[in-house]
């Protein structure tokens, strides 16, 4: 099982800054590679897909980048919508899918 | 635009077995091209991929849950449904059920139910 750790747990940044969110893979999972963002009482809503493609609706302040084991997700200026926890997930070698423990964004 | 909603009982006793199905509709699991999941969260915590299973009945589980675990699909009413046995308090999670589209290196979960929370407790 491939295991996914990101980090930081928690971040804490100001509106309009810059977040940026690391994931790593415990071995290359290629770019098959998502981001999710996850509010309370909600279900996760696809973020990134490919490491560094935008799912549909996505606003461009987010990207992502990495390829292997080394995953970044960057918010480029933080709204207030954006406050949240994220989570990445390996699909690559599968099953099991497998995530990570999530990095909550939170108001500095 | 796919939906998927989850339904079952919100609370299960020890030992007993937790029973949901999602009903997917905006499209047809017997089209084929997807995978249909169960994936949960224990409250405050990451999420866990339990197992999916085909159109066709064919499965895959968590090897985690594998021995507790039984999904199983009603095309006739574009359904699918998690049975996991024996539960224990350690079971309690909000469950989701989601898609994947079948795909050579594999793809995301593109769209997921609201949740629902399942509380083992007597």
């Amino acid at each position: 099982e491939i295991v996914m750790t990101q980090s930081p747990a928690t971040l804490s940044v100001s509106p309009g800054e810059r977040a940026t969110l690391s994931c790593r893979a415990s071995q290359s999972v290629s770019s098959n590679l998502a981001w999710y963002q996850q509010k309370p009482g909600q279900a996760p809503r696809l973020l990134i897909y490919g490491a560094s493609t935008r799912a549909t609706g996505i606003p461009a302040r987010f990207s992502g980048s990495g390829s292997g084991t080394e995953f970044t997700l960057t918010i480029s200026s933080l709204q207030s919508e954006d406050f949240a926890v994220y989570y990445c997930q390996q699909y690559n070698n599968w099953p099991p899918r497998t995530f990570g423990q999530g990095t909550k964004v939170e108001i500095k | 635009q796919v939906q998927l909603q989850e339904s079952g009982p919100g609370l299960v006793k020890p030992s007993q077995t937790l029973s949901l199905t999602c009903t997917v509709s905006g499209g047809s699991i017997s089209s084929g091209g997807y995978y249909w999941s169960w994936i949960r969260q224990h409250p405050g915590k990451g999420l866990e991929w339990i197992g999916y299973i085909y159109y066709s009945g064919s499965t895959y589980y968590n090897p985690s849950l594998k021995s507790r675990v039984t999904i199983s699909v009603d095309t006739s009413k574009n359904q699918f449904s998690l049975k996991l046995s024996s539960v224990t308090a350690a079971d309690t999670a909000v469950y989701y059920c989601a898609r994947e589209r079948i795909a050579v290196a594999g793809t995301p979960f593109d769209y997921w139910g609201q949740g629902t929370l399942v509380t083992v407790s007597s």
